[in-house]
C-alpha cells in the first residue's frame, strides 16, 4: 500500500532563516506530487506541483521554491523566512485518477 | 471554469442527529468530486468520491454524498453524528486537466 511521509512535523524558525521541508511517497511510482499551505482561516492554497523528476510548477509567486530531486521525493525551501510564511504545510500525491493523497502536515511558526 | 462552494463555514448538531454539510459546485465538464475530512493538526483524509458512475456514493465512517447534476450540487450526509465527526471538511472538484479546487471548508461541531 502507499503512503507519504513528512517531516519535520512541528517546527520554529526565526524571520530571516533558511527552511527545508521534505516529503517522500511508498509504494507508487512517477506520482503527481504537490505542495500546499494552510494559513489560520484560509483554506489550502496550492503553492507547487510535480508531474515529474525535476518538474516543478509554481502557483502562487513567493519566497518559497520547490524541488523534486528523487521520483518519490518533494522538497520545499527558502532561503528567507517571512513572518507570512507561518501555516500548515501539506504534501499530497496523485497518480492521474484526480484524487490526492495526503501527508501528515508540518506545521511551522516563523517567530 | 470550474469552482466550488462550501455553503456553511459552522455547522453544530447534537450527538445522534444527522449531519448535512453542503457543497454546490461548478463545472464546464463532467466533474469528478469529493469529499476529505481534517482533524486538528492532521492531514487530510479522503471521505468518499464522485467520479461518474453511481450518483449515491458512501464513504468511510457512515458517510455518504449524492450528486446532483440538476442542482450542481454534492451534499455530505451522515444519519447520526458521533463525537469523534467533529473535524473540519472540504467538498473538492477536478476536470479532465487535472485542475483541483478546493471548496473553504466547513467546520463540524457536535454538541454532547
Amino acid at each position: 500500500s502507499q503512503t507519504i511521509h513528512q517531516w519535520p512535523a512541528t517546527l520554529v524558525q526565526p524571520v530571516g532563516s533558511p527552511l527545508s521541508l521534505e516529503c517522500t511517497v511508498e509504494g507508487t511510482s512517477n506520482p503527481n506530487l504537490y505542495w500546499y499551505r494552510q494559513a489560520a482561516g484560509r483554506g489550502l492554497q496550492l503553492l507547487f506541483y510535480s508531474v515529474g523528476i525535476g518538474q516543478i510548477s509554481s502557483e502562487v509567486p513567493q519566497n518559497l521554491s520547490a524541488s523534486r530531486p528523487q521520483d518519490r521525493q518533494f522538497i520545499l525551501s527558502s532561503k528567507k523566512l517571512l513572518l507570512s510564511d507561518s501555516g500548515f504545510y501539506l504534501c499530497a500525491w496523485s497518480t492521474g485518477t484526480y484524487e490526492q493523497y495526503f501527508g501528515p502536515g508540518t506545521r511551522l511558526t516563523v517567530t | 471554469a470550474q469552482s466550488v462552494t462550501q455553503l456553511d463555514s459552522h455547522v453544530s448538531v447534537s450527538e445522534g442527529t444527522p449531519v448535512l454539510l453542503r457543497c454546490n459546485y461548478s463545472s464546464s465538464y463532467s466533474p469528478s468530486l469529493f469529499w476529505y475530512v481534517q482533524h486538528p493538526n492532521k492531514g487530510l483524509q479522503l471521505l468518499l468520491k464522485y467520479t461518474s458512475a453511481a450518483t449515491l456514493v458512501k464513504g468511510i465512517n457512515g458517510f455518504e454524498a449524492e450528486f446532483k447534476k440538476s442542482e450542481t450540487s454534492f451534499h455530505l450526509t451522515k444519519p447520526s453524528a458521533h463525537m469523534s465527526d467533529a473535524a473540519e471538511y472540504f467538498c473538492v472538484v477536478s476536470e479532465w486537466n487535472d485542475k483541483i479546487i478546493f471548496g473553504k471548508g466547513t467546520r463540524l461541531h457536535i454538541l454532547p
